[in-house]
């Protein structure tokens, strides 16, 4: 299976800035994907990272809040943009390699 | 648009009990069904799939899932819990075939506390 790293693995921001979260992956994967994990809830799809194209998100995501970078087919980059404190998550990217998932170790993001 | 219903948010046991945690999905179509683990502060980790097949299916750490398909359901089971099975447990689904998008979509969770 795919190995992610995934960086920064966590950081504290003040309120109104931005965020990149960077992805690399160690071999090339057409489906990469974007999950926020809330304090003490489940994975939400924020958007499917496309290759060449622009991300497409999920109903309650829009592209101005979290843009998605996919400049080629190991590397993917998602922005929290204009931060509140409800943005304070856990960040994942996961790529799909033939039928398995690997998810990326996750950025935590606390606003302040 | 498919999800997924994990009906047991919180479950506390003793250890050597028996485990079984319900998952139902809604997809009118093939798919394939995933459970996941977290550990505290740690990373999502596979348990089982199910593909095709048979529609029991081992995974590690002594867990194992069953797929009824009349029923839309993955349960996981575990014969006897041990503290160490203390941590998160997510049941997750993608469509297969043509409807697959390749979208991983998971439950709520259900936090499991094992007491020694």
């Amino acid at each position: 299976s795919a190995v992610i790293s995934q960086k920064p693995s966590r950081d504290i921001c003040q309120r109104g800035t931005s965020l990149t979260i960077q992805c690399q992956v160690d071999s090339q994967v057409t489906m990469m994907f974007w999950y926020r994990q809330q304090p003490g809830q489940s994975l939400t799809l924020i958007a499917t990272a496309n290759q060449g194209s622009e991300a497409t998100y999920e109903s309650g995501f829009v592209i101005d809040k979290f843009p998605i970078s996919r400049p080629n087919l190991t590397f993917s980059t998602l922005t929290v943009s204009n931060m509140s404190p409800e943005d304070s998550s856990i960040y994942l990217c996961s790529v799909r390699t033939g039928v398995d998932y690997t998810f990326g170790s996750g950025t935590r993001l606390t606003v302040v | 648009a498919q999800s997924v219903s994990q009906h047991n948010h919180h479950v506390i046991l003793s250890e050597a009990a028996s485990l079984e945690l319900g998952c139902n999905y809604s997809y009118g179509g093939t798919v394939n069904l995933f459970w996941y683990v977290q550990y505290p502060g740690q990373h999502l980790q596979l348990l089982l799939k199910y593909f095709s097949g048979d529609p029991l299916v081992k995974g590690i750490k002594g867990f194992e899932a069953e797929f009824i398909k009349s029923k839309f359901s993955f349960n996981l089971r575990k014969p006897s819990v041990q503290w160490s099975d203390t941590a998160e447990y997510f049941c997750a689904v993608t469509p297969a075939g043509s409807g697959n998008t390749g979208k991983l979509i998971f439950g709520q969770g259900t936090t499991l506390q094992v007491k020694p």
